[in-house]
């Protein structure tokens, strides 16, 4: 059964400060999602990750992708109130499909990491 | 291009009824998937149709159940109700299988209180 772990589970920074959220994940996967939802909110896109080394940026936010490792990070750079929110990783296994064949769209999440940005 | 809808928005039934709740995708996906999620068990996986066909099913009883319709709006229905299902469900629609480097698209889900 694939578990989907980060870390920290909370995570209260300065603003201006760097962090970083780890996501492991136990079984192979090239298919890695990362979500940011505010609270009472549903869940935003914001990074897709599908091979190994892969790295994307997106303003203040890195993602980036270790296949071999079954490690995504999640990098915040000089942090900023706005980005007060919590954030979660998916995995999305291809699986046996009920219906014959094989499917993904069963994303397995992790517990998400709350985060808090202050002055 | 609309987003994911999701009716009702919230809904409060008590123990024992059933519930229908709605999941309209975006235009152009065929791929539906359901989610629950509670502050104990986070976000869990419930069920995944294309093409009207249920093709994944996560670990959940059979009280829940779903269906797509040929348009690819999809409703699930919780029957015989606990104070356990009280969450919200989320829909997230996307293109389809084997549509790689597309994410899921999210509803602003259904919060349902079970009483």
């Amino acid at each position: 059964e694939l578990k989907v772990e980060q870390n920290p589970l909370f995570l209260s920074m300065q603003e201006g400060k760097n962090y970083t959220i780890y996501c492991n994940y136990s079984t192979t996967s090239d298919r890695l999602y990362w979500y940011r939802q505010d609270p009472g909110k549903s869940l935003e896109s914001l990074f897709v990750l599908l091979s190994n080394g892969a790295v994307k940026q997106e303003g203040r936010l890195m993602a980036s992708l270790d296949t071999k490792a079954r490690l995504s990070t999640l990098h915040i750079t000089a942090a900023v109130h706005d980005l007060s929110a919590t954030y979660f990783c998916a995995v999305d296994l291809r699986s046996s499909s009920n219906a014959g064949g094989t499917s993904y769209g069963k994303l397995t999440f992790g517990q998400g990491t709350i985060l808090t940005v202050h002055p | 291009k609309a987003g994911v809808t999701q009716t009702p928005r919230y809904l409060i039934k008590t123990r024992g009824q059933q519930v229908t709740l709605s999941c309209s995708p975006i235009s152009g996906h065929r791929s539906v998937s359901w989610y629950q999620q509670t502050p104990g068990q986070g976000l869990q996986f419930l069920f995944e149709y294309f093409s009207e066909t249920q093709r994944n099913k996560g670990n959940f009883p059979g009280r829940f159940s779903g269906r797509q319709f040929s348009n690819s709006r999809s409703e699930m229905n919780v029957s015989t109700l606990e104070l356990g299902d009280s969450a919200l469900y989320l829909c997230a629609s996307s293109l389809g299988p084997g549509q790689r480097g597309r994410p899921q698209y999210f509803g602003p889900g259904t919060r349902l209180l079970v009483l």
